[in-house]
C-alpha cells in the first residue's frame, strides 16, 4: 500500500529558527514529491522534486529528495511568524493514472 | 484569475440528506480531484477525473459519487449523508505533470 510519513508531527520554534521537516515515502511507480503549504484554507505549492540530490530553492525556503532512501526535506531558515502553517508532502505515483499520496502533514508553529 | 472555485464554502445537513458540492476550474486543466481533509489524516482522495466524461475512484470512494460533464466542472455529490462525512472538502485541479491547484475548501457538517 502506498503511503507517505511526516515528521515531526508539530513543531514549535521562535522567529529565526530553522527548521527541517521531513517526508518519507513508499509510492509505488514514484514520479514525484511535492510540497505544500497549507494556511487557513486552499494548499498552495512550494516545490515539485523528480530528481535526487538537487536542491530547490525559494527564499528561505529550500528542498531535496533522495530516491535511494525514499525520503525529501524541507529546509526553512530564519523562520518568521508568517511560516506558520501545516507543511503537506505528497508523492505522485503513475500507477493507473496519475494520483498523490499525501502525508498527514507537519503543524509548525512560530512564535515571535 | 479564478483558478479553483468551490461552492458553497459551508454547509450544515441533517443525516440523509444529500447535496451536491460543485468545483470549476479556469485553467483549462485535464485532471481534476476531490479530497476531504480530516483531523490527523492528511488529504485523503475521493475521486478524480482524467477527462471530460471520466471518473475514477481514490482511496475513500464509499458514499459519494462525482460527475465530469464539462472539463471546467467537477461535482461531488452525497446522496444520503451521514456523519461520518464531516469533513473539509478539497477540490484540485492540475495538468499532466503538474502541481495542482486547490480551491478554499467546503466545510460540511453533519448533524
Amino acid at each position: 500500500e502506498d503511503k507517505v510519513v511526516q515528521s515531526p508531527l508539530s513543531l514549535v520554534v521562535h522567529e529565526g529558527d530553522t527548521v527541517t521537516l521531513n517526508c518519507s515515502y513508499e509510492v509505488t511507480n514514484f514520479r514525484s514529491l511535492l510540497w505544500y503549504k497549507q494556511e487557513k484554507k486552499a494548499p498552495t505549492f512550494l516545490f515539485m522534486l523528480t530528481s535526487s540530490g538537487i536542491e530547490k530553492k525559494s527564499g528561505r525556503l529550500s528542498s531535496i529528495l533522495d530516491k535511494k532512501e525514499l525520503f525529501s526535506i524541507l529546509n526553512i531558515t530564519a523562520t518568521q511568524t508568517g511560516d506558520s502553517a501545516i507543511y503537506l508532502c505528497a508523492g505522485r505515483t503513475t500507477s493507473g493514472t496519475y494520483k498523490y499520496i499525501f502525508g498527514t502533514g507537519t503543524r509548525l508553529k512560530v512564535l515571535a | 484569475n479564478a483558478g479553483v472555485t468551490q461552492t458553497p464554502k459551508f454547509r450544515v445537513l441533517k443525516t440523509g440528506q444529500s447535496m451536491t458540492l460543485l468545483c470549476a476550474q479556469d485553467m483549462n486543466h485535464e485532471y481534476m480531484y476531490w479530497y476531504r481533509q480530516d483531523p490527523g489524516m492528511g488529504l485523503r482522495l475521493i475521486h478524480y477525473s482524467v477527462g471530460e466524461g471520466t471518473t475514477a475512484k481514490g482511496e475513500v470512494p464509499d458514499g459519494y459519487n462525482v460527475s465530469r460533464l464539462k472539463k471546467q466542472n467537477f461535482l461531488l455529490g452525497l446522496e444520503s449523508a451521514a456523519p461520518s462525512q464531516t469533513s473539509v472538502y478539497f477540490c484540485a485541479s492540475s495538468y499532466v505533470n503538474q502541481p495542482q491547484h486547490f480551491g478554499d475548501g467546503t466545510r460540511l457538517s453533519i448533524l
